[in-house]
């Protein structure tokens, strides 16, 4: 069985500040992790996913994640928040490899704020 | 390329009543993935179709079912509608042996009276 915990249902911080969202998961088998950002009122957008390659991966507007096995952590980073980057950001896990079937098991979110 | 389209954005029913929720895939895409997203909760899998069969179901009654046409558009189908269907439904379309890569609609909110 799959789970992903996101620690901390909001998370607010000043412009230009580091971004920090955490998120762990559990797994039986390696796996593939994604995190997504979602604005108001749209559906989901893919920020950056890693699938067994690089453990540091890189995703769009200046975010990224880094996959760390003994801790069962993919913790989202950005090192200056912009006011843009306010939304609900959601970790998800899917089994990886050859049974991938994309059927991803979602946190239950982190509000981010950013404070002028 | 054209992106997910889902339709209706928004929807008002009352309980007991059935709803039809559409979905147009990413173009060439052959996997759709259905999701509800409840306020405040992230997305839950309800369940996906590849070349118009079921190929795996979330933890869902089966009022809530499903098809996959020949083009990749797909339907969800909701019947007995009750409160706590109120939600956020996503579609997600993909490649089969790209599932990894999967791109969401817009969703469409269903509010249940």
């Amino acid at each position: 069985a799959q789970s992903v915990t996101q620690l901390g249902s909001h998370v607010s911080v000043s412009e230009g500040a580091l971004v920090l969202l955490r998120c762990n998961y559990s797994s039986s088998v390696p796996p593939y992790l994604f995190w997504y950002v979602q604005y108001p009122n749209q559906g989901l957008q893919l920020l950056l996913k890693y699938t067994s390659a690089a453990t540091l991966v890189k995703g769009i507007n200046g975010f990224e994640a880094e996959f760390k096995k003994s801790e069962t952590s993919f913790h989202l980073t950005k090192p200056s928040a912009h006011m843009s980057d306010a939304a609900e950001y959601f970790c998800a896990v899917t089994k990886g490899g050859s049974s991938n079937t994309g059927k991803l098991i979602f946190g239950q979110g982190t509000t981010l704020q950013v404070k002028p | 390329e054209t992106g997910v389209t889902q339709s209706p954005t928004h929807l008002i029913k009352t309980r007991g009543q059935q709803v039809t929720l559409r979905c147009s895939s990413q173009s060439g895409h052959n996997t759709v993935s259905w999701y509800q997203q409840a306020l405040g909760q992230g997305p839950q899998f309800i369940f996906q179709y590849y070349r118009e069969e079921e190929n795996g179901r979330g933890n869902f009654p089966p009022r809530f079912s499903g098809l996959q046409f020949p083009n990749y558009s797909s339907e969800l189908n909701v019947n007995a509608l009750e409160l706590d269907d109120s939600a956020l439904y996503l579609c997600a379309s993909s490649f089969r042996d790209r599932a990894d890569t999967q791109y969401f609609g817009p969703g469409t909110r269903l509010t249940v009276l």
